[in-house]
């Protein structure tokens, strides 16, 4: 079945340094892959996808590139930033093009990012 | 992006009473939605998977008694948990897809005293 492995927290680092945080999944077919934010008290927020291989997903600063040969699909941000404090989630979901919308979420990681 | 509401926000109620969570699409169409839990510090745990005109699909492990879907209509979930008691207590999340991508709602904490 699939399954996503990220990066376990927490995650402390001061503002204006650079994020890194390693996800890396395991599913058949083609799935499509995500990251999520979720800040305190919030529901889950997209904040980037990719659907194909080499594509790179960004927004906000942050950035991931879909790596099939390595089936990862790392997030990153060159300068972080007080507000970026939030827990992530990496996400696949189902065979693309298909009917299954089913997401398979990585465990979550949090950052906090200090001033 | 799409937006994907949901009603309560937060929620307490006495055990043994019911609860019903409201999940709509607000500017576009679902014929599917999905019905999540999460518990403090963890990830989220897919409960069902609610379809419009047809009986929800349960996750292994839940039970369908308990945690009862309607899908009413295309812009419209509902969650209701039964008979609920303090285990029960949890942020209930629900999402819809929209092309590929889910879109979810900001979540309805339900806290059972």
């Amino acid at each position: 079945g699939n399954s996503v492995t990220q990066m376990e927290g927490p995650v402390t680092l001061s503002e204006e340094a650079f994020l890194t945080i390693n996800c890396t999944y395991t599913a058949t077919g083609y799935p499509s892959l995500f990251w999520y934010v979720q800040y305190p008290g919030e529901g889950l927020q997209l904040l980037l996808k990719a659907t194909k291989a080499d594509d790179k997903g960004s927004n906000k600063g942050f950035e991931a590139t879909y790596r099939k040969e390595t089936t990862s699909f790392h997030l990153e941000k060159g300068s972080v930033q007080v507000s970026d404090s939030a827990v992530y989630f990496c996400a696949l979901s189902g065979n693309s093009g298909g009917s299954n919308y089913k997401l398979t979420f990585g465990k979550g990681t949090l950052l906090t990012v200090n001033p | 992006g799409a937006v994907v509401s949901q009603h309560p926000s937060r929620v307490i109620c006495k055990s043994g009473t019911s609860v019903k969570i409201e999940c709509r699409s607000l500017d576009f169409q679902a014929t599917t939605m999905f019905w999540y839990r999460q518990f403090p510090k963890q990830s989220l745990m897919l409960m069902a998977t609610s379809n419009e005109g047809s009986k929800a699909t349960y996750e292994q492990g839940v039970e369908k008694d308990k945690f009862l879907i309607n899908h009413a209509s295309l812009t419209l979930s509902t969650l209701t948990v039964t008979s609920a008691h303090p285990e029960d207590s949890s942020f209930y999340i629900c999402s819809a897809p929209l092309g590929e991508t889910q879109y979810f709602g900001p979540g309805t904490r339900l806290l059972v005293l």
